[in-house]
């Protein structure tokens, strides 16, 4: 069975620092996909980033960065220049490839950006 | 933008109530999905149709009962509820086309409380 493991419950950053937030993952799968949502206190998970597990190269999206290391199965999410808004639930998940698209998740890291 | 809907936002009821969840995704995807998030918990997924039809149930009581009339709408009906049943819930799309870069959307979920 697929895992996800975030051993942060809580980060804080100052606002216009670079913040990394753990994940590390555990499959037996070949083709498998990493995915971060972050979520606010609204509620609403919204999707940040996907690494493939054959890309060569680490996804970006505007602030956001994926550092990932293959070996080592993990999947930290970089976040620079860190604005309030970025306060919110971050989880890391995984796709489950037994199931049909069947995500995983991590328990998640709360984040605080203080001005 | 939001591409993913949820009615109620909130939702309190009692143990004997009857109650429907409603999603509705306007992004032209195959799949939807229901998750339950309870505090302090990973997300858990409840069911997942692809096509309108019900690819997987993961061991849900029978007090919820889905339903997926078109790709475009999803309910989770509701009846005799437990207070341990009080939680966000969480609607999702995706293009379900079965690659690993499938990514799923997310509604504001349905904050239920029952009592």
């Amino acid at each position: 069975a697929q895992k996800i493991t975030q051993t942060q419950p809580g980060m804080f950053v100052q606002e216009k620092e670079a913040v990394t937030l753990d994940c590390t993952y555990d499959t037996s799968d070949q083709s498998y996909g990493l995915f971060w949502y972050k979520q606010p206190s609204s509620g609403e998970m919204i999707f940040l980033i996907y690494q493939g597990s054959y890309d060569e190269q680490n996804a970006t999206e505007g602030r956001y960065s994926l550092n990932f290391q293959k070996a080592r199965k993990s999947a930290n999410l970089v976040i620079s220049a860190s604005q309030l808004g970025d306060s919110a639930m971050y989880f890391c998940a995984m796709r489950d490839e037994t199931g049909f698209q069947k995500l995983v998740f991590g328990t998640g890291t709360r984040l605080l950006v203080s001005p | 933008e939001t591409g993913v809907t949820q009615t109620p936002r909130h939702l309190v009821m009692g143990m004997t109530n009857k109650k429907s969840l409603k999603c509705e995704q306007h992004l032209g995807h195959n799949a939807m999905y229901w998750y339950k998030q309870s505090a302090k918990k990973p997300l858990e997924l409840m069911f997942v149709y692809s096509l309108e039809e019900r690819v997987e149930n993961n061991s849900v009581p029978s007090r919820f009962s889905p339903e997926c009339p078109n790709s475009s709408h999803l309910f989770l009906h509701l009846h005799t509820l437990q207070p341990e049943d009080s939680a966000l819930y969480l609607c999702a799309s995706s293009q379900g086309v079965g690659a690993s870069t499938d990514t799923q959307y997310f509604g504001p979920g349905t904050r239920l409380t029952v009592l």
